[in-house]
């Protein structure tokens, strides 16, 4: 399955600061989806978006499907040490089963 | 709320072993979906199902099977376990095609 490219790997933030990372991909998709993963559990659905152009938030998650279908960004604004984790994109092609993910973005925050 | 369990959080076992690893989802999922995760890797896809009896390759397929007799249910099995399938293996499923996959809590399986 296509690879999408996450950025950046990693992150090393200050509590407090806001966060952005990005997901971009050659290939249209129709679903994008961002999850986390904790330490030693499996990854949990943050958000999921469906429309070119949406703007969804989760508390103080907020992800975007980009206009063209091939990317979406994920902000975390006034992180907090329980927001240490890896994020994962994730994309669906119409009709499709599978779902193509990132490698990752893994977050670190210093209180 | 979804719930995905797998049947073991840490397994070890021995190169050349016959390995079974178990998943069940409490939510009359349609498809389900075996995971590999290794650094710098991300998720790879193993196997997936879509129905019960029925299965498909994923991108890595080599070395495993897979078995889904009930609609609950999605085992995999590897044949003859090697060192290089030491690995996190997720279990996911989700309800119809295109909709989002939740995931197990996952097995971390060393092979000696």
């Amino acid at each position: 399955g296509q690879q999408l490219n996450q950025s950046p790997q990693s992150m090393f933030i200050q509590e407090g600061e806001d966060v952005s990372m990005n997901c971009t991909s050659s290939s249209i998709f129709n679903t994008w989806l961002w999850y986390k993963q904790d330490p030693g559990e499996g990854p949990v659905l943050l958000i999921a978006l469906y429309k070119a152009g949406e703007l969804t938030s989760n508390g103080r998650l907020t992800a975007q499907f980009g206009i063209t279908r091939k990317d979406s960004f994920l902000n975390i604004s006034a992180s907090i040490p329980s927001d240490v984790g890896i994020y994962f994109c994730a994309g669906q092609a119409l009709g499709g089963f599978k779902t193509n993910f990132g490698a990752g973005t893994r977050l670190f925050v210093k209180a | 709320d979804v719930k995905v369990t797998q049947s073991s959080r840490y397994l070890v076992k021995r190169t050349g072993e016959k390995v079974f690893l178990e998943c069940v989802q409490d939510m009359d999922h349609e498809n389900m979906f075996w995971y590999r995760q290794d650094p710098g890797l991300g998720l790879r896809l193993i196997y997936f199902s879509y129905d019960v009896k029925m299965k498909e390759k994923g991108d890595i397929p080599e070395g495993y099977s897979v078995s889904r007799e009930k609609k609950e249910r999605f085992s995999l099995i590897l044949e003859s376990a090697s060192t290089n399938q030491t690995s996190m293996y997720l279990c996911a499923s989700s309800l119809f095609k295109g909709q989002p996959q939740h995931f197990g809590d996952g097995t971390r399986l060393s092979i000696l």
